[in-house]
């Protein structure tokens, strides 16, 4: 069964921080990976898109990491601000053809940084 | 910047009214997609369109159905409301390989 499973599911940090967020998941035939950030009472927003041949990506504070081989995934926070406090999402998407979505969610982590 | 627009964020509604939930999007994407989100089970999807007037079943699509009469346009419709229905619906986008752009979200609330 195709599953995405994040840990923790909730977390706590101090402003200034680092963190890491792990996902693993079972999805076969794997297209590609997927972290969001989803605000408090708004529509998840991309951070990262990793394919099966990329190891690490970055987008600024966010840096994610893919290792295929073991189907796991990391989001790491550096220097945490009070605006990443959020949920973090991550999807992978199931390659079976076509283009209508196949994508499945992980429940997310629910991050809190505080000052 | 692709944007997908929902047209309410917040609504509150009866039990039994009929609910139409609409979802617009800029960038000429075939596939279109509508999710809940309740705390607890992360995004389930309900239905997707990949064209226009088509419309695949998603996970959870009792209850609920789609028209899309319109490329741009993507409407959920809950026939008759119910408690149970109560959550935040999500509308996406996207282009072939799903790079998915989702709405700001619908809190929907039936009592």
């Amino acid at each position: 069964k195709n599953q995405v499973e994040q840990s923790p599911q909730s977390l706590i940090i101090l402003e200034g921080k680092n963190c890491t967020l792990q996902c693993n998941y079972t999805v076969s035939p794997f297209s590609n990976l997927r972290w969001y950030k989803q605000d408090t009472g708004r529509g998840p927003v991309s951070l990262t898109i990793m394919t099966f041949s990329e190891n690490t990506k970055s987008n600024g504070r966010y840096t994610a990491t893919l290792d295929a081989d073991t189907k796991q995934s990391s989001l790491h926070i550096t220097a945490s601000q009070l605006s990443d406090s959020a949920s973090y999402i991550c999807v992978v998407r199931a390659d079976y053809g076509g283009s209508q979505g196949n994508l499945i969610f992980g429940k997310g982590t629910k991050l809190s940084v505080k000052p | 910047d692709v944007k997908v627009t929902q047209s309410s964020r917040y609504l509150v509604k009866r039990t039994g009214e009929k609910v139409f939930l609409e979802c617009v999007q800029d960038m000429d994407h075939e596939n279109m997609f509508w999710y809940r989100q309740d705390p607890g089970l992360g995004l389930r999807l309900i239905y997707f369109s990949y064209d226009v007037k088509m419309k695949e079943k998603g996970d959870i699509p009792e209850g609920y159905s789609v028209s899309r009469e319109k490329k741009e346009r993507f409407s959920l419709i809950l026939e008759s409301a119910s408690t149970n229905q109560t959550s935040m619906y999500l509308c996406a986008s996207s282009l072939g390989q799903p790079e998915a752009f989702f709405g700001q979200g619908t809190r929907l609330t039936v009592v």
